[in-house]
């Protein structure tokens, strides 16, 4: 069975700060895997998507960047940080079906 | 540009109701439509999906009910139970690209008992 792992949990960070939000699926080999963002109360926006290693679609421009080290890791980044990146972080995996993992929840003040 | 409508907004329905919960999308190319839900506090989960060979797909209490013809596409909680409230998402994407996939703007369930 696939597992996916976010990290960290939760994170406060000062506006202008950098981010580094991390992803890991275990259980399955050369995984799509996508970064999607949802505002407080808001819908699901995706924001980027790998299909292989060193390999990242952008999907929307919200000053986030998305790097694919390793086949079972993705990593969503920025070196600084707006208010408007407040919101709850997702990423997520494609079997047969789209999986999403249990999220960070970023708050920036 | 929206890709993905859904209505209503919010629902409130008695238990042992049926919930009817709908959306409807623009892009003609789009052929797999997945719902979601969403308890506070958590992630989405996948609840049920249609790749319409049909215009039909059961899960339990759950269907998916899809109209080509007027690109609409909807969700019918059957026998409703108020550990269903929860916030219900559609979604669509298309064969040329299922790694991009639009999402509707969310529906509130609430059932009360």
């Amino acid at each position: 069975a696939q597992t996916i792992h976010q990290w960290p949990v939760a994170e406060i960070k000062a506006v202008g700060s950098p981010l580094s939000l991390g992803c890991t699926i275990k259980g399955k080999s050369s995984p799509n895997l996508y970064w999607y963002w949802q505002a407080t109360g808001g819908t699901l926006q995706q924001l980027f998507y790998s299909i292989t290693v060193g390999q990242v679609e952008s999907v929307v421009q919200l000053n986030l960047s998305a790097s694919r080290p390793k086949d079972d890791q993705f990593i969503l980044s920025t070196e600084k940080l707006l208010l408007s990146h407040s919101g709850f972080y997702l990423c997520a995996y494609r079997g047969r079906e789209q999986y999403f993992g249990p999220g960070t929840r970023l708050t920036v003040l | 540009q929206q890709q993905v409508r859904q209505s209503p907004q919010s629902l409130t329905v008695w238990e042992g109701e049926t919930a009817i919960l709908n959306c409807s999308y623009e892009d003609s190319t789009f052929d797999y439509f997945p719902w979601y839900h969403q308890f506070p506090g958590e992630s989405p989960a996948l609840l049920i999906a249609i790749r319409p060979v049909s215009n039909k797909k059961e899960d339990g209490r759950f269907t998916i009910f899809f109209n080509k013809r007027e690109k609409k596409f909807s969700l019918h909680i059957a026998d409703s139970q108020p550990g269903d409230s929860a916030t219900y998402f559609c979604a669509a994407s298309a064969q040329s690209n299922y790694n991009v996939l639009y999402f509707g703007s969310g529906t509130k369930l609430t059932v009360e008992p």
